[in-house]
């Protein structure tokens, strides 16, 4: 079965802090994609990182660096010097070459920068 | 960038009503479009995909009656909810997947920025 695991529902972090979100994935597909999304209260789901199954390395964008555990099975979000406009829930997602482009989505996590 | 919009951003509907969602891809076309909807402090839930030109495909449990998908053309997908009852009441995302963009690539899907929709 194709599954995401988020196993951390919120998080509390101190502004200016790094933050770690957890992700972790199930797939008997050996071609497959992660994405990271950002949902601020507003709604709108804004794309963060992508990670592809074959990529050598760990995939960088900015602040946000991906984290690509592949023998565990985890792409953790790796989020640097956060900041009061990171307060949002983060949401890992994973396409595989069988799911007809749709995308399987974790339960996502609420992050809280405190200042 | 692609950028998909959503109409309306926000919908008040009596009990009973019928709503209509639009998702327009706005500079690509898109054969395949996926519309979700998200109960608060919940991920996404699939709703059904909408392929151009030919009916769409729900997810188990989604009534096709009473979501109504049209993909009409490559840049436009709708949702109607009909007969809409207090319990339809969610955010309500469409997504939409880049024709050129090919088999891999992170930039498959574009996202809109949603619809809430309260049926009083």
């Amino acid at each position: 079965a194709q599954k995401i695991t988020q196993t951390q529902p919120g998080m509390f972090v101190q502004e200016k802090e790094a933050v770690t979100l957890d992700c972790t994935y199930d797939t008997s597909d050996p071609s497959y994609g992660l994405f990271w999304y950002k949902q601020p209260s507003s709604g709108e789901m804004i794309f963060l990182i992508y990670q592809g199954s074959y990529d050598q390395q760990n995939a960088t964008e900015g602040r946000y660096s991906l984290n690509f555990q592949k023998a565990r099975k985890s792409a953790n979000l790796v989020i640097s010097a956060s900041q009061l406009g990171d307060s949002a829930m983060y949401f890992c997602a994973m396409r595989t070459m069988d799911s007809n482009y749709q995308l399987i989505w974790g339960a996502g996590t609420k992050l809280i920068i405190k200042p | 960038g692609a950028v998909v919009s959503q109409h309306p951003s926000r919908v008040i509907c009596k009990s009973g009503t019928s709503v209509k969602i639009e998702c327009r891809s706005l500079d690509f076309q898109a054969t395949t479009m996926f519309w979700y909807r998200q109960f608060p402090k919940q991920s996404l839930m699939l709703m059904a995909t909408s392929n151009e030109g030919s009916k769409a495909t729900y997810e188990q449990g989604v009534e096709k009656d009473k979501f109504l998908i049209n993909h009409a053309s490559l840049t436009l997908s709708t949702l109607t909810v009909t007969s809409a009852h207090p319990e339809d009441s969610s955010f309500y995302i469409c997504s939409a997947r880049d024709l050129s963009s090919g088999e891999g690539g992170a930039w498959e899907q574009y996202f809109g920025p949603g619809t809430r929709l309260t049926v009083t």
